[in-house]
């Protein structure tokens, strides 16, 4: 089964800085590997999806890469805005499979 | 299209009470996705079909747990009797074939007590 790891569970930073979640998942067959954004209340938006034969994929001030070799993606965050707190979720689908592998989610709050 | 649609937003229940959750998914899309996220296991896939045809159930917890797809345009996720531990937000997710990216919807918020 795979298992996804997000570290860390927060992480408060002020406005302005850039910044890095981190996700780690075991089973290295994975097919591709989506980065979500979870609003208090609300449902998952999908911001990133790196195919497995990618190393990264750009949306705006976000950048995400895939490091299959290690089990490893990681989200950067650009020039932080208070609008960018939330809670980031990654998720891997693995090959062969339909469902996805969520971790458990970094908490993002950025300071004005 | 308005996205996957779920109801209620909002359920509160009494302990052994049945709790019924619905999903519309978007048209055209022929995979639908029960999740259940809660604090200590964030994001745990219950459920998914195919064409209205249930494929993977192993996420289901227990028999108390049922899911059913009568047309394209409509699921349900069903507890009878429901139990505190239940409680959770429940999402439905959907997509069409070819596709990996998941829409999800605003999920349903289950509190049993």
């Amino acid at each position: 089964k795979q298992e996804v790891t997000q570290i860390p569970a927060a992480l408060s930073v002020p406005e302005g800085e850039n910044l890095v979640l981190n996700c780690s998942f075991t089973d290295s067959a994975i097919y591709n590997l989506q980065w979500f954004r979870q609003d208090p209340g609300k449902g998952l938006t999908s911001l990133l999806l790196i195919q497995s034969s990618q190393r990264e994929q750009t949306s705006g001030r976000l950048n995400a890469s895939l490091d299959k070799s290690s089990g490893r993606s990681t989200l950067y965050i650009a020039a932080s805005q208070p609008g960018d707190s939330a809670t980031y979720l990654c998720a891997a689908k693995l090959t062969g499979a339909n469902n996805l592998f969520f971790g458990t989610g970094t908490r993002l709050t950025v300071i004005p | 299209d308005a996205g996957v649609i779920q109801s209620p937003r909002h359920e509160v229940t009494e302990m052994g009470q049945e709790v019924t959750l619905r999903c519309k998914p978007i048209s055209g899309h022929d995979y639908l996705f029960w999740y259940r996220q809660t604090m200590m296991r964030g994001l745990e896939l219950l459920i998914y079909f195919n064409n209205n045809v249930p494929i993977d159930d192993s996420g289901m917890p227990e028999d108390r747990f049922s899911a059913k797809m009568p047309n394209a345009s409509f699921s349900t996720l069903k507890i009878q009797p429901s139990e505190p531990r239940d409680s959770a937000v429940y999402f439905c997710a959907s997509r069409p074939s070819g596709v990996t990216e998941a829409f999800f919807g605003q999920g349903t918020r289950l509190t049993v007590v």
